[in-house]
């Protein structure tokens, strides 16, 4: 099977811009999670989807956003850009959600945003 | 929401010995205990877990415990490697709420040939 993908893996941005970035869960998965990684704070969840709904979210603004697709694909939406949402952005799939034994998530490549 | 600590952040090790990384964290709820490595530039990768009914789990060279009445758990790595230079991170989450799951801030090891 094909693994997680991310598009882009790269995009450079300029402050007050808006960004969309796009995950594409292994193939069965329907449960996609959205993580901010940068090296002060490591690994922050934003928010999980399963089955077109948001299930949990993070501690993000709410300029942070997302959507999931009918076919488990999902986006994220960052508008109004600022210089700290600089990070690595990661998906994350996950075969089922809550309520089963099975849990373990799989991590795309991310995509490198640059806030300039 | 649940808060999970990670130490040491760094490691030094010889080739060879054991290496031992430990996190601990705070909502009783969580249930699941994953372990990622991730080398530099590239993705996280799932290396083992544990879940709450499991005290101890072992794969090869690599092993992880539980314990949920101090709320801790620990990645052991015996007879490490120069390949097992990576950042490692531990989460906690699983709850009955779904997939939301808090890392802890990474290990950076270190192996020395």
């Amino acid at each position: 099977k094909a693994g997680v993908t991310q598009t882009p893996r790269y995009l450079i941005k300029t402050r007050g811009q808006q960004v969309t970035l796009s995950c594409s869960p292994i193939s069965g998965h329907r449960s996609v999670s959205w993580y901010q990684q940068t090296p002060g704070q490591g690994l922050q969840f934003l928010f999980e989807y399963f089955s077109e709904t948001q299930r949990n979210k993070g501690n993000f603004p709410g300029r942070f956003s997302g959507r999931q697709f009918s076919n488990s694909r999902s986006e994220m939406n960052v508008s109004t850009l600022e210089l700290g949402d600089s990070a690595l952005y990661l998906c994350a799939s996950s075969l089922v959600g809550a309520a089963t034994s099975v849990y373990e998530q799989y991590f795309g490549p991310g995509t490198r945003l640059t806030v300039t | 929401g649940e808060n999970v600590e990670q130490h040491p952040s760094t490691l030094s090790v010889q080739e060879g010995d054991s290496a031992v990384i430990k996190c601990t964290y705070s909502d009783s709820a969580s249930n699941y205990f994953p372990w990622y490595k991730q080398e530099l530039g590239k993705r996280p990768q799932l290396i083992i877990d544990i879940r709450s009914n499991v005290g101890e789990k072992k794969d090869q060279r690599i092993a992880v415990t539980l314990n949920k009445t101090a709320k801790h758990f620990s990645l052991h790595i015996t007879e490490t490697q120069p390949e097992d230079s990576a950042v490692y991170f531990c989460a906690a989450g699983g709850t009955n709420t779904g997939n939301q799951f808090y890392f802890g801030t990474g290990t950076s090891l270190t192996v020395i040939p």
